[in-house]
Formats: C-alpha cells, sequence, structure tokens
C-alpha cells in the first residue's frame, strides 16, 4: 500500500506570495492533519480535515487555510507568506474516528525569501 | 494543552551501546506514538503505544498511562538510528472524533562508530 505522499517536496516562494500544498493519504484512510516544524517552534499541528470538514485547528493565524476534497486529498494554503513561514509542512493521514495511528508524508520544504 | 517533555535532549553514544529515552506527559492521553525524523525529514512511526510494552526487532517501548510516562529502548545501536526521536501524544477533544498529536521536542541521537 502506498504512503502518503506530499507535492511539491520543496518550494522557494518570496514575502507576499501564496503558496498551496498537496497531501494524498494512504488509500482507505480519512483524515489528514497538517503540521509546521521549525527549529524554535518545533513540530505544531495546524489542523485537521475529515470527509472535507475541519474537525480541529491550531493556533495559526488565517493567513493558513485547507481544504479536503470527496477523495481524501488533502491541500493547504498560506497567503501573504512571511519569513517565519519558512518550514517543513508535514501531512498525516489516518483511518476514520480516533484514536488511530497516524502516518506522516516525507513533507514539503517551504523556504521564504 | 497537554506538555510532553522529553530526556535527555541530546545523546552520543558508541556503536553498540543500549540507550533509554523517555517521555512525561502532563495528562491522560488515549494515544501515544514515537518516530524517528530521518535526515531528510520525514518522521518514521516507531510504535503505537497508549499503553503496555511492545518490541520490534533492537527497539521495544513501554507505556505507563497511569504514571504518564513512555520509553524507548534502543539496543546494540547502529549508526543509522541516529536523528531525532519524537513522542507524541494524543488526548480526547470533547466528545467529538477530532485528532491532533502533541509533540515533545525530541531526542536527537548521534551513534559514533
Amino acid at each position: 500500500k502506498a504512503g502518503v505522499t506530499q507535492t511539491p517536496r520543496y518550494l522557494i516562494k518570496t514575502r507576499g506570495q501564496q503558496v498551496t500544498l498537496s497531501c494524498s493519504p494512504i488509500s482507505g484512510h480519512r483524515s489528514v492533519s497538517w503540521y509546521q516544524q521549525t527549529p524554535g517552534q518545533g513540530l505544531q499541528f495546524l489542523f485537521e480535515y475529515f470527509s472535507e470538514t475541519q474537525r480541529n485547528k491550531g493556533n495559526f493565524p488565517g493567513r493558513f487555510s485547507g481544504r479536503q476534497f470527496s477523495n481524501s486529498r488533502s491541500e493547504m494554503n498560506v497567503s501573504t507568506l512571511e519569513l517565519g513561514d519558512s518550514a517543513l509542512y508535514l501531512c498525516a493521514s489516518s483511518l476514520a474516528g480516533r484514536p488511530y495511528e497516524q502516518y506522516f508524508g516525507p513533507g514539503t520544504r517551504l523556504t521564504v525569501t | 494543552g497537554i506538555q510532553v517533555e522529553q530526556s535527555p535532549p541530546d545523546l552520543i553514544l558508541q556503536e553498540g551501546a543500549n540507550s533509554t529515552l523517555r517521555c512525561n506527559f502532563s495528562d491522560s492521553v488515549n494515544n501515544l506514538q514515537w518516530f524517528h525524523q530521518n535526515p531528510w525529514g520525514q518522521l518514521i512511526n516507531l510504535f503505537y503505544i497508549p499503553s503496555g510494552t511492545k518490541q520490534n526487532g533492537r527497539l521495544s517501548a513501554t507505556t505507563v498511562a497511569t504514571e504518564r510516562y513512555s520509553l524507548l529502548y534502543i539496543s546494540s545501536s547502529q549508526t543509522t538510528d541516529s536523528g531525532v526521536y519524537f513522542c507524541a501524544v494524543e488526548r480526547p477533544i470533547g466528545t467529538g472524533t477530532a485528532s491532533k498529536l502533541t509533540f515533545g521536542t525530541g531526542t536527537r541521537l548521534q551513534v559514533t562508530l
């Protein structure tokens, strides 16, 4: 069974631009979560989607948003990029309900210049 | 929110040595996972262990939920074990089924020849 996939793997953007990251969960997994990893803040939860609905949200500004499609694939969007948004963005998927083991993708490394 | 503390923050071992990594959490949890982050940033699942003991090759883990800690044992360490080890926990969120992992700050392990 294929693992969680994320695209693109690397991205360089300029301050003020916006970016969209994509995540495809493991087949059969309906919950998708997003995390941000930075050297200063560590791994922090962004949001979780299930059945195209956001079920949980972390403490991030409204510039960070996401969505989930009917095939469980998810995208996250960051608008008006700031230098501090440079990070590794990780996506995780799990079976429906909770608690279930979460499986992570390889991540998207975003650099904002 | 729940606090997750990992110790030690850094660990240097010679190949062949054994080690114990600790994870303390501040409240009851219904999910606990151990991950190894490889040099490319991907989180590799080691154990899903909200309670009890599990073993997988040279690795084993024990969670004592009533005392709010978990231990990861690495025996006969190899250079390929180097990297950062994270403990992550999940608490029930109300009566819903939303999920969110809270990560510790990690233990950076370096195994030398």
